[in-house]
Parts: C-alpha cells; structure tokens; sequence
C-alpha cells in the first residue's frame, strides 16, 4: 500500500525567503507519479507540480521546484521567494503509474503562513 | 475555459434526505473521481470512473453511489446521508487515470453539511 507523510503540519516564512515544505512517501510501486497541490483559505485545490519516479531530473514550475531525492523517497517542494499569496495549504500526492492501482493517496498536508 | 464544474458549492441538508452533488468537466477526460476532505485526514477518494459505464469503488465508498453515464458527467449521490458525511467534497478528472504529468484537475469543491 502506499502511504504519504507530511511531518510539517504548519510552517512560518518571511516573504520573499525559500521554504521547503517536506513529503516522504513509501510504495513498492517501480513506476510513480509525485504531485503537490496548494489549496488557498478559498478551498479549490490547484495544481502545482509533477515528478514522475523515472524522470532524472527536479521538476521545476516557476518558483515552485520540486526537490525529488528517488532512494531517500522524499518529493520536497521548494518555493522560492515567497510571497504573501503563497499562504495556504500544500498537500503531496502519489499515484501508481504501473496499472496496479487507480487510487491516488494524499497526505494530510502542511499549512504555511508567509510573514510580511 | 477548461474547467470542472461542481454543485452546489454550499449544501444543508437532514440526515435521511437523499441528495445529489453534480461535477461536469469540459476538458474530454477519460477519469472522475471523487474526494472528500476532512480536517487532518487530507484528501480520500471515494469512487472514480475510469470511463462512460466504468466506475470504482476508492478507499471510502460506504454511503455513497456515483454513475457515469456520459464521459463529462459524473454525479455523486448520497442517498441517506449521515452526520459523518459532513465535509467538504472535490471532483476531480484528468485525461487518464494516471493523472498525466499535469496532474488532476480539481472542482470548487461542495461543503455538505448534515444535521
């Protein structure tokens, strides 16, 4: 089964300073597909970046890069210089790209607060 | 615009009352499926569909039914709803089950609340 841990239920940053926000996951899945989500106080929840298990290289979206360490299986998000608007919620996701299962799993996500 | 389309985006309803929670999307994807969302539990899906006629049950199905009779529509349906199906409810579809590189693409979300 799979399984995602966010560790970080909330994080702090000043405005325009990095942030990383934390994902480990756990799968016997050879082939996967890592996502993050950023879900505003609004409630939709918006796409933000992928990274598939086979792929060498960070993805990168914008200031959104997504720090994808394979044998470690950790998919941290990085935003770089944050802004006021980068304040809500961050989930990371991970789905079986093998055929195995059509269930996403999501983790419980990490609430982040920018400071002005 | 490409978009998913739920609703309502607010509902109140008694407990018994069988109600109906709509999700169009205009993008021709092939998967739907839906999510419900409560505080500290992260997103659980609770079926998908993997085309017109093709649906599944996800990780938490009990009380729910869903239908896909057209590949843009894809209802959920509670037909006696409970106080435990409070939450705030996402529909979501991508143009395979995979999720593509581009990931889901998710509705306003539904709140339900049942008293």
């Amino acid at each position: 089964a799979q399984k995602i841990t966010q560790t970080q239920p909330g994080m702090f940053v000043q405005e325009k300073e990095a942030v990383t926000l934390d994902c480990t996951y756990d799968t016997s899945d050879q082939s996967y597909g890592l996502f993050w989500y950023k879900q505003p106080s609004s409630g939709e929840m918006i796409f933000l970046i992928y990274q598939g298990s086979y792929d060498e290289q960070n993805a990168t979206e914008g200031r959104y890069s997504l720090n994808f360490q394979k044998a470690r299986k950790s998919a941290n998000l990085v935003i770089s210089a944050s802004q006021l608007g980068d304040s809500a919620m961050y989930f990371c996701a991970m789905r079986d790209l093998s055929g195995g299962s059509y269930i996403p799993t999501f983790g419980r996500g990490t609430s982040l607060i920018v400071h002005p | 615009e490409a978009q998913v389309t739920q609703n309502p985006r607010y509902l109140i309803t008694v407990t018994g009352k069988k109600l109906t929670v709509t999700c169009s999307q205009n993008m021709n994807h092939e998967y739907m499926s839906w999510y419900r969302q409560d505080p500290g539990l992260g997103l659980r899906q609770i079926y998908y569909s993997m085309n017109v006629e093709v649906t599944d049950k996800g990780d938490v199905p009990e009380g729910y039914k869903v239908s896909r009779k057209e590949k843009r529509n894809f209802p959920l349906i509670l037909e006696s709803p409970s106080p435990n199906q409070t939450s705030l409810y996402f529909c979501a579809s991508s143009f395979n089950n995979r999720g593509s590189s581009r990931g889901y693409t998710f509705g306003s979300g539904t709140r339900l609340t049942v008293v």
